[in-house]
This record gives structure tokens, sequence and C-alpha cells, in this order.
């Protein structure tokens, strides 16, 4: 039971430059989730999913789009990323409802873009 | 919409003393969840301790428990017997439990430093 991954770790991009951010579940939880981390401002919510085929967006999605074709993938795509995307980017997911609700957190993925 | 504050930017402890950190969080809904993480310096963001609000009991996880005033709207955690690992950062997260809204909102962070 490996919980959440992120892929890659570290990455550097120019400006304009488009990537994808990987992230990948095996604990069959229907909630998935992006946060970037900022200094001085937690976490924001980019985007959300609730199952395959399902996605929403959070509180900063501008800039970046997510696709969810199975319960265990949820890979964010910067489609021309900006200094301002800079962060560090942690991927979650939980169960939807019930107790045992917390969300578990992939290692992060820290951005520079130059 | 919901909202959750950290007012401590930053708090220290000494080694073996107990320190509370603050948390107060905004919203017009009856049933949800309250969750503490701690993210140490690795970056891994680990639940410290959860609590649903529809229980008046304060959930406790060894050192850690939590001061849960609903009226208020006040979910503080307490760590007692402070150890130099507990020094992190730590976020405080609401999460509804109404049909169809399932965002986690977190606070703005605490960090904690734990002083030998």
């Amino acid at each position: 039971n490996a919980g959440v991954t992120q892929t890659p770790k570290f990455q550097v991009l120019k400006t304009g430059q488009s990537m994808t951010l990987q992230c990948a579940q095996d604990m069959n939880h229907e909630y998935m989730s992006w946060y970037r981390q900022d200094p001085g401002m937690g976490l924001r919510l980019i985007h959300y999913s609730v199952g395959a085929g399902i996605t929403d967006q959070g509180e900063v999605p501008n800039g970046y789009n997510v696709s969810r074709s199975t319960t265990e993938d949820f890979p964010l795509r910067l489609l021309s990323a900006a200094p301002s995307q800079t962060s560090v980017y942690f991927c979650a997911s939980s169960l939807l409802a019930g107790h045992y609700n917390e969300q578990f957190f992939g290692p992060g993925t820290r951005l520079t873009v130059l | 919409a919901q909202t959750v504050t950290q007012s401590q930017p930053e708090m220290s402890v000494q080694e073996a003393e107990t320190v509370t950190l603050s948390c107060t969080y905004d919203t017009s809904e009856s049933d949800y969840y309250l969750f503490w993480y701690k993210q140490p310096p690795s970056r891994q963001m680990i639940l410290v301790i959860r609590q649903e609000a529809y229980k008046q009991q304060n959930a406790t996880e060894n050192r850690f428990s939590v001061n849960f005033q609903k009226a208020a709207k006040s979910f503080s955690l307490k760590i007692s017997d402070s150890q130099l690992g507990d020094a992190a950062m730590y976020f405080c997260a609401y999460r509804s439990e109404r049909s169809g809204t399932y965002k986690y909102i977190f606070g703005t962070g605490t960090r904690l430093k734990v002083l030998a």
C-alpha cells in the first residue's frame, strides 16, 4: 500500500512551458484534490474531484487543468507556466464520507518557474 | 463561505512544557469535521487529531488534545510534554459534511518551535 504518490519531487520550468504533475493513490478513495502551498498562505485548493469523470474548481484554479479518468489517478496540468505558479504542490485523497474521512497527502512537488 | 483562521503565525515552547495553538472558524453549518495536521521539515502532512462537530467530548490522541467550543467556533490544539520532534507547522482544517460539499479549508498555519 503506497498511499498517495506524486511525481516529480522537484521541477524547474521556464515561463511558457507546460507540464503535468502526476498523482496516484491506491486506497480506492473517491475524493482527490490538488493544493498549492505558499509561505504565509497555508494550503489553497486548486481543483478537486469526487470520482472518475467529475472535477470541480477550488479557490485558485486559474492556469491549471485537471482530469480524472480513473479512480486512482488525478494529474494536474500547467498549460503555460508563469513565475506566479512557483510553489509547493500537494495532492491528497480521502474517502468521500464517513468517520475516516481525513485526507492523506502525497510528499509534494516543489515547482520553480523561471 | 467557510473560513479558518489561525492567528498565531509562530509559537515557542520549552521542551516538556505545554503549549496551545489557536484556531477559529466561521460556518453556518451544523455538521462538519475539524482536523489538525502537522507538517515537519520533511514537508509530509500528517494527521494529528480529528473532531466531529456532533461530539461534545473533546478528542485526545496521547499528548495531543483539543478544546472544541462549537458555539464559539473555536478549535484549539493542546500539546502536553512537548518534545523536540513536535517542532513543525501546524494547520487547522475544516470539512463540511453537507452532501455535495466536499472541500477542505485550511488555515494559514502556526509554526511551532520547541526549545531544548
